[in-house]
Parts: C-alpha cells; sequence; structure tokens
C-alpha cells in the first residue's frame, strides 16, 4: 500500500495568515493526489484534485502543488471558514490510501 | 444534481455483518469512467477507504479489510450495497457513500454518512 504521510498533524494559525500543509507518498504517484477539507460534524468536500485543479465553487484561495512524492495545499489568506481539517488522498493505485489529516485551529 | 444516501442499521452486534445500501439519484449508476464506493471515519479518527465497484460489477478493496468486506451493484435499483463480516468494536464509524471519478481520482459527491456502531 501507498502510504500518505501529512505534515502537520495541526497548526494554529490567524486569519489571514498563509498556511501550507504537506503531503509525502512513500512511492511515487505522479499528480495522483486530491485535497479534502472536513469541519466539524459535516461530510469531508473535495478542493483539489490531480494535484493542482481547483473544484468548482471553492475560493481561488486554495491552491495545490506537487508531484512524484511531495505534495502541498496552501490557503493564501485563511478565512474564518476555513478553520478545519484537511487531507490527502492518492489515486495512483490501488488500494486508494488517505493521509491522517491536518488540522487548521485559530490562534 | 447527484445524490447520494446511505442506509441501513445503527446498531450492529460484534461478530455479525454490517450492511449498508446508498441510494444513488439524480443520475445514473451506469457512468463509465465512475466507480461506486464507501469510506469509513472512525470517532475524532482519520478517513479510511473500503472499497469501490462500477456497474459491471468490478471492484477494489482495502487490503486491510479486503477479506471481510464485499460491495455490489444493483442498477436496475441505481444503488450499490457494502456488507463488512465478523464485526468488531474498531469497526464503529462514520460510513459514507461516494462517487469516484476514475480521470480524476477523486471522491464526489459524498452522503450524508451514517454511523454504525458495533455493541453487544
Amino acid at each position: 500500500d501507498i502510504q500518505m504521510t501529512q505534515s502537520p498533524s495541526s497548526v494554529s494559525a490567524s486569519v489571514g495568515d498563509r498556511v501550507t500543509i504537506t503531503c509525502r507518498a512513500s512511492q511515487i504517484i505522479s499528480s495522483f493526489l486530491a485535497w479534502y477539507q472536513q469541519k466539524p460534524g459535516e461530510v469531508p468536500k473535495l478542493l483539489i484534485y490531480v494535484s493542482s485543479r481547483l473544484q468548482s465553487g471553492v475560493p481561488s484561495r486554495f491552491s495545490g502543488s506537487g508531484s512524484g512524492t511531495d505534495f502541498t495545499l496552501t490557503i493564501s489568506s485563511l478565512q474564518p471558514e476555513d478553520f478545519a481539517t484537511y487531507y490527502c488522498q492518492q489515486a495512483n493505485s490501488f488500494p486508494l490510501t488517505f493521509g491522517g489529516g491536518t488540522r487548521v485551529e485559530i490562534k | 444534481q447527484l445524490q447520494l444516501q446511505e442506509s441501513g442499521p445503527g446498531l450492529v452486534k460484534p461478530s455479525e455483518t454490517l450492511a449498508l445500501t446508498c441510494s444513488v439519484s439524480g443520475g445514473s449508476i451506469s457512468r463509465s469512467d465512475y466507480y461506486w464506493g464507501w469510506i469509513r471515519q472512525p470517532p475524532g479518527k482519520a478517513l479510511e477507504w473500503i472499497g469501490i465497484i462500477d456497474y459491471s460489477g468490478t471492484t477494489y478493496y482495502s487490503a486491510s479489510l479486503t477479506s471481510r468486506v464485499s460491495i455490489s451493484v444493483d442498477v436496475s435499483k441505481n444503488q450499490f450495497s457494502v456488507r463488512l463480516h465478523s464485526v468488531i468494536v474498531a469497526d464503529t464509524a462514520i460510513y459514507y457513500c461516494v462517487q469516484w471519478s476514475a480521470s480524476q481520482g477523486s471522491f464526489d459527491p459524498w452522503g450524508r454518512g451514517t454511523l454504525v456502531a458495533v455493541s453487544s
């Protein structure tokens, strides 16, 4: 199985901050990586697919980059509604796997 | 707009079989390039992929669950189902049904999720 490791596991930030979350795959996964946002008590929401493509309706302050084994999700200017847990997920090969999550908390 | 809705018991006894069904509305389950799947999330923990199936019945499963899980599809009812055998307390989780795009590699949309507790 391909292991997905996210860092940090949690980050404290203020509104307006730039936040970067990383996701590392244990094997090369090309660009087959997606990012999801999950707020407490809510269903996960797709933000980005194929490493950098923004899902329709997702604000442009979210961006993704990377290929191979190292990927990043960046929130350019953190908004109050962005405080949530973020998950990466690889789709290069089965079984599909998720990262352990990164919790973005209010500083 | 495609919508998915899980249904099934909220409580299962240890050693028994967990069975859930996902009803798809707003679109056909017989769509090429799409799979239908299940993801679970134990309380306070991360997402865990269970498996997926396409309309023809091709399946892929989690390595850790493959000996206990089966996913099936009923095209006539626009539904798909999951069965998890010999459940244990650690199988307690919110179970989500999802659509998976093979071209994008991503899960969207998601059902609202259903909490299944394993307890005697």
